[in-house]
């Protein structure tokens, strides 16, 4: 069956540090990938997206590739802000179907001022 | 636009009750999935619903239930409730249809089983 994998977390970094969550997947066929973000007391957020390899999601500063050779959807940001701070998952679902979301168990970050 | 939104926002049931959670979705989406977060987990997907039917289901028991109405908002009925149905429950609107699937996810209800 589908599985993801992430990094455990916490991620503590100061204000304007780069960052990286690791996300590794696996999955028959060709899935697609995402990535939310869930606040404190909120709802899951969808940050960005990708359908097929070598896409690049991006939204709000953060990227992700959909690198197939290596099954990994590796989340980035060149410069993190204290309001960067949440809950990650990295999820994929099927392509066709019911297409239900398969998440991994979430990577907390925290920015420091 | 309206988001997808869920009621109540907090429960408190004791072992063996039952208890409806409630979600509407997303104006123009047709489709609802729920999910089931663990505190500290990933959410796991329970169910999903689409033209009121039910378009298949994790793992979860069969006491875990759930309707979708002709507006497309839905319910998730929980019988026999154990301590470890204790966790945040999420409901995700979507169109099936699109090329790209995306669910979109209500804020939650914070389920306590004592």
């Amino acid at each position: 069956g589908n599985s993801v994998t992430q990094m455990e977390g916490p991620v503590t970094l100061s204000e304007e540090a780069f960052l990286t969550i690791n996300c590794t997947y696996t999955a028959t066929g060709y899935p697609s990938l995402f990535w939310y973000v869930q606040y404190p007391g909120e709802g899951l957020q969808l940050l960005l997206k990708a359908t097929k390899a070598d896409d690049k999601g991006s939204n709000k500063g953060f990227e992700a590739t959909y690198r197939k050779e290596t099954t990994s959807f590796h989340l980035e940001k060149g410069s993190v802000q204290v309001s960067d701070s949440a809950v990650y998952f990295c999820a994929l679902s099927d392509q066709e179907g019911r297409r239900a979301l398969t998440f991994g168990s979430g990577t907390r970050l925290q920015v420091q001022p | 636009e309206t988001g997808v939104t869920q009621s109540p926002t907090h429960l408190i049931k004791t072992r063996g009750q039952q208890v409806t959670l409630r979600c509407s979705s997303q104006s123009g989406h047709n489709t609802v999935s729920w999910y089931q977060q663990a505190l500290g987990q990933g959410p796991q997907f329970i169910f999903q619903y689409y033209r009121e039917e039910e378009n298949g289901r994790g793992n979860f028991p069969p006491r875990f239930s759930g309707l979708q109405f002709p507006n497309y908002s839905s319910e998730l009925n929980v019988n026999a409730l154990e301590l470890d149905d204790s966790a945040l429950y999420l409901c995700a609107s979507s169109f099936s249809g699109l090329a790209v699937y995306e669910q979109y996810f209500g804020p939650g209800t914070r389920l306590t089983v004592t």
